[in-house]
């Protein structure tokens, strides 16, 4: 099974701040790797699929990059609806998430 | 614009079975990949498995074979994740998205399902 490994656990910013989110794989998972980000009381929401694309409707602060074993998730500018949990996803082989990285209000 | 709505919140006792419906809306019931990802109270993601509404196959994680199964029910577009051999630990939001490539773009509401004696 492939673990991803999310860091930081927490991420304490202000809104306007750039926020950089990491995602590492025990092995290689070629550029499929999505990101969702998750409110409380709410499904998560895809973002960022296939390392580098968004989803419809993401606006273009949130860009993804990375390829192989680390991945990066970058919030450009922290809008104050970004402060949330946000989880790394691997389909290279079977499926699994990453722990995940919360977001707070500094 | 499609839709996946889940079944309310079940509570069950240990060892019992919970069977979890998910409707699709909004489109044709053809050819989506709906998964199953599960979310313990104030834990991460965990991945079940997943089923073609069209031809009905499945796949599951490890840690899900032989304890649960997934089907369809073409005729009202919707399809069911059952787990047997509920434990404690089974407490959890369980929720159906559609998978688009390599990542899931809709989400059902969720489902909690609550084990307990």
């Amino acid at each position: 099974e492939i673990v991803l490994t999310q860091s930081p656990a927490t991420l304490s910013l202000s809104p306007g701040e750039r926020a950089t989110l990491s995602c590492r794989a025990s092995q290689s998972v070629s550029t499929y790797v999505a990101w969702y980000q998750q409110k409380p009381g709410q499904a998560p929401r895809l973002l960022i699929y296939d390392t580098s694309n968004r989803a419809p409707g993401i606006p273009p602060r949130f860009s993804g990059s990375g390829s192989g074993t680390d991945f990066t998730l970058t919030i450009s500018s922290l809008d104050p609806e970004d402060f949330a949990v946000y989880y790394c996803q691997q389909r290279r082989d079977w499926l699994t998430f990453g722990g995940g990285t919360k977001i707070e209000i500094k | 614009q499609v839709q996946l709505v889940q079944s309310g919140a079940e509570v069950k006792k240990p060892g019992a079975s919970v069977k979890v419906s998910c409707k699709i809306s909004g489109s044709t019931f053809t050819n989506y990949d709906i998964n199953w990802v599960r979310q313990a109270p104030g834990q991460g993601l965990e991945w079940l498995g997943w089923i073609n509404s069209n031809s009905g196959y499945t796949g599951f994680a490890q840690q899900f074979e032989g304890r649960g199964t997934m089907t369809r029910n073409t005729s009202i577009s919707t399809v069911y994740m059952e787990l047997s051999s509920l434990r404690s630990d089974d407490t959890a939001i369980y929720y159906c998205a559609k998978r688009m490539g390599d990542a899931f773009d809709i989400w059902g509401q969720g489902t909690m399902v609550t084990v307990s004696s």
